[in-house]
């Protein structure tokens, strides 16, 4: 297994444009996580999927969104860049429900730069 | 709010020598902790987790949860340790809370 993967590896926009990054999860996972990570800090978590529906969101603006595919693959969408949008972005699957003690197992992130 | 600290962003010893990671976290319930670490050129993962109560790598973390910390311990470094180390919390809404993380460098 090729473990949780990410497209596309580095993405250059411009403010106010749109940006669609996407997650597949390691098989058999049906939850998937999003994170931010600007440079210098710890992951923010976006959002949690499990099943196609959202269970969690943490504090970003309506900007970003996302979902959960029946194959449980998923999709982060970006509204608007803005200069301040640019950072890493991680995907983290886990095995179970999503449920606070899971392990979660990340991807290799997507670098979005706006300019 | 629930937050999670890591007061050092830099920590340097040397290969042979006890290594501390200080975490403290903000939280009034029953938190699960982890320490996740990054390798060079690799993806996050995890190290170890509160629940478990094992040891990784030679690594252990103890919860106190009087003093709200959940330190990285191991008592003699290993050059291969040098990496990125991240304190994570989650609790019941399914998020994991980061700290900024702390960079270990083992001096050989």
């Amino acid at each position: 297994d090729a473990g949780v993967t990410q497209s596309p590896t580095h993405l250059i926009k411009t403010r106010g444009q749109q940006v669609t990054l996407r997650c597949s999860p390691i098989s058999g996972h049906k939850s998937v996580s999003w994170y931010q990570q600007v440079l210098g800090q710890g992951p923010q978590f976006i959002f949690q999927y499990y099943e196609k529906e959202e269970r969690g969101r943490g504090n970003f603006p309506d900007r970003f969104s996302a979902r959960q595919f029946p194959n449980y693959s998923s999709e982060l969408n970006v509204n608007a860049l803005l200069l301040g949008d640019s950072a890493l972005y991680l995907c983290a699957s886990s095995p179970r429900t999503g449920d606070y003690t899971d392990t979660q197992y990340f991807g290799p992130g997507t670098r979005l730069t706006v300019l | 709010a629930q937050r999670v600290t890591q007061p050092e962003k830099l920590l340097s010893v040397f290969k042979g020598a006890p290594v501390e990671l200080k975490c403290n976290y903000s939280y009034s319930g029953s938190p699960e902790l982890f320490w996740y670490v990054q390798y060079s050129r690799q993806r996050l993962q995890l190290l170890l987790r509160h629940i478990s109560r094992e040891s990784i790598k030679g690594f252990t973390a103890d919860l106190n949860k009087g003093e709200t910390s959940f330190h990285l311990k191991k008592p003699f470094a290993q050059e291969e340790d040098s990496a990125m180390y991240y304190c994570a919390l989650s609790f019941s809404n399914y998020q994991l809370i980061w700290g900024a993380g702390t960079k270990l460098i083992i001096k050989p």
